[in-house]
């Protein structure tokens, strides 16, 4: 089974460009979870949506961090302007309902 | 100038030896938690999950002791390979209707051949 899926795994970007980071759930997970991991401050969960609805977004940073979900199959996660600050690696995750939760591979960002 | 960054704790242990590593939790109303292992460059993936109303669970070569009391956590792994070198997270479901995990800062297992 294919597990969450992210896109792209790589992103190099110049500051103040607008950056959109991509997921594709597990079949059938109805959460979805967007984390950005450094080496500053861990892993922090930025929003989380249930059945497509945003629960939960208090973990994002400001107002330059925005995440939709039109769909059960497809989230994105969007960062404009960027700032060299936002650099990180971005997680995206996928859980049935209170079940455990299952990662995706990763996007590193790096924004000059 | 220099980064400050996380400080990881680190285990360093002899390949066929038993590891035990620890976390504190925050909220005594979390009733869910899942040990994670995070290889370079990869995500967390899943190794072992428990629920507050059992102290110890079993899976392959892993094993987590919960001890609410304390609100401690713990993951054994047996007969540790070179293949356990990772970082491993607990994490903690803080309960009731929400679906959010918390994440601990992480152990850094490294295992020497």
């Amino acid at each position: 089974d294919a597990g969450v899926i992210q896109s792209p795994r790589h992103e190099v970007t110049e500051m103040g460009q607008e950056v959109t980071l991509r997921c594709k759930p597990i079949s059938g997970h109805n959460s979805l979870f967007w984390y950005r991991q450094t080496m500053m401050r861990g892993l922090e969960l930025l929003i989380y949506f249930n059945n497509n609805v945003p629960i939960d977004d208090s973990g994002m940073p400001e107002d330059r961090f925005s995440a939709k979900m039109p769909n059960a199959s497809f989230s994105t996660l969007k960062i404009q302007p960027s700032e060299p600050r936002d650099s990180a690696v971005y997680f995206c995750a996928s859980s049935r309902l209170q079940e455990t939760q299952y990662f995706g591979p990763g996007t590193r960002l790096l924004v000059l | 100038g220099e980064s400050v960054g996380l400080h990881l704790p680190t285990l360093s242990v002899q390949e066929g030896d038993n590891s035990i590593i620890n976390c504190a939790y925050s909220n005594s109303a979390s009733d869910y938690f899942i040990w994670y292992k995070q290889e370079s460059g990869k995500g967390p993936q899943f190794i072992i999950d428990i629920r507050s109303n059992m102290d110890k669970r079993q899976g392959q070569r892993v094993t987590v002791l919960l001890n609410k009391t304390v609100k401690h956590l713990s993951l054994q792994i047996a007969a540790t390979q070179p293949g356990d070198s990772a970082v491993y997270f607990c994490a903690e479901n803080y309960g009731g209707a929400t679906n959010k995990l918390i994440f601990g800062t992480g152990t850094l297992l490294a295992v020497q051949p």
